[in-house]
């Protein structure tokens, strides 16, 4: 069946870092891409999302780029800041909604 | 303002009692759907719905119940042969089932006494 792999945490990074949480996937047909963050004690909120092959789905200076040729949909940030300190979960959703085990990202000052 | 709303916060079982959360959503929502989060863990799906007055099992259902009687409601059961209850339930409705944005609500912790 169709499921979500990404990169182990936790991570922990200094404010102004560049960040990339990887994420693959894989899927029989073709799926939609997914991006949640998760601050704590609370639900999960799109961060951001694409629906097919090479779209990018950006917000608030994160990005990910479907890949299609790479199973792959990594999530980047230029320069992060303390506040981006969040659980990360990838996920698809083509038939049913898969989500990854989640990327704790702890950012210091 | 538009949203999920999940009660209460936190909620506490005592040995052998079944419980109930309470998922409401004024997105005018078809689909619902009902996860469960351990720590370090990713969400599984306990039980969805695609539309009023059904409802289908997801990957762990077993010692749960779920009804969809009005659109916006869809509580959960955590009966008493769920033998280890303990986690994070995160209710999450979307426009359609399937390839469509989720939205959250907040959650409830469950513990046990």
């Amino acid at each position: 069946g169709d499921s979500v792999t990404q990169m182990e945490g936790p991570v922990t990074l200094s404010e102004e870092a560049f960040l990339t949480i990887n994420c693959t996937y894989t899927a029989t047909g073709y799926p939609s891409l997914f991006w949640y963050v998760q601050y704590p004690g609370e639900g999960l909120q799109l961060l951001l999302k694409a629906t097919k092959a090479d779209d990018k789905g950006s917000n608030k200076g994160f990005e990910a780029t479907y890949r299609k040729e790479t199973t792959s949909f990594h999530l980047e940030k230029g320069s992060v800041q303390v506040s981006d300190s969040a659980v990360y979960f990838c996920a698809l959703s083509d038939n049913d909604m898969r989500f990854g085990a989640g990327t704790r990202l702890t950012v210091k000052p | 303002d538009g949203g999920i709303t999940q009660s209460p916060k936190y909620l506490f079982r005592k040995e052998g009692q079944n419980v109930t959360l309470s998922c409401e959503q004024n997105l005018n929502h078809d689909a619902m759907y009902w996860y469960r989060q351990d720590p370090g863990q990713g969400l599984r799906l306990i039980y969805y719905s695609q539309i009023v007055n059904d409802f289908q099992k997801g990957d762990i259902a077993e010692g749960y119940s779920v009804s969809r009687e009005k659109k916006e409601s869809f509580p959960l059961t955590v009966t008493s042969a769920q033998k280890n209850p303990t986690a994070f339930y995160l209710c999450a409705s979307s426009i359609a089932y399937a390839k469509n944005i989720q939205y959250f609500g907040a959650g409830t912790r469950l513990s046990v006494l």
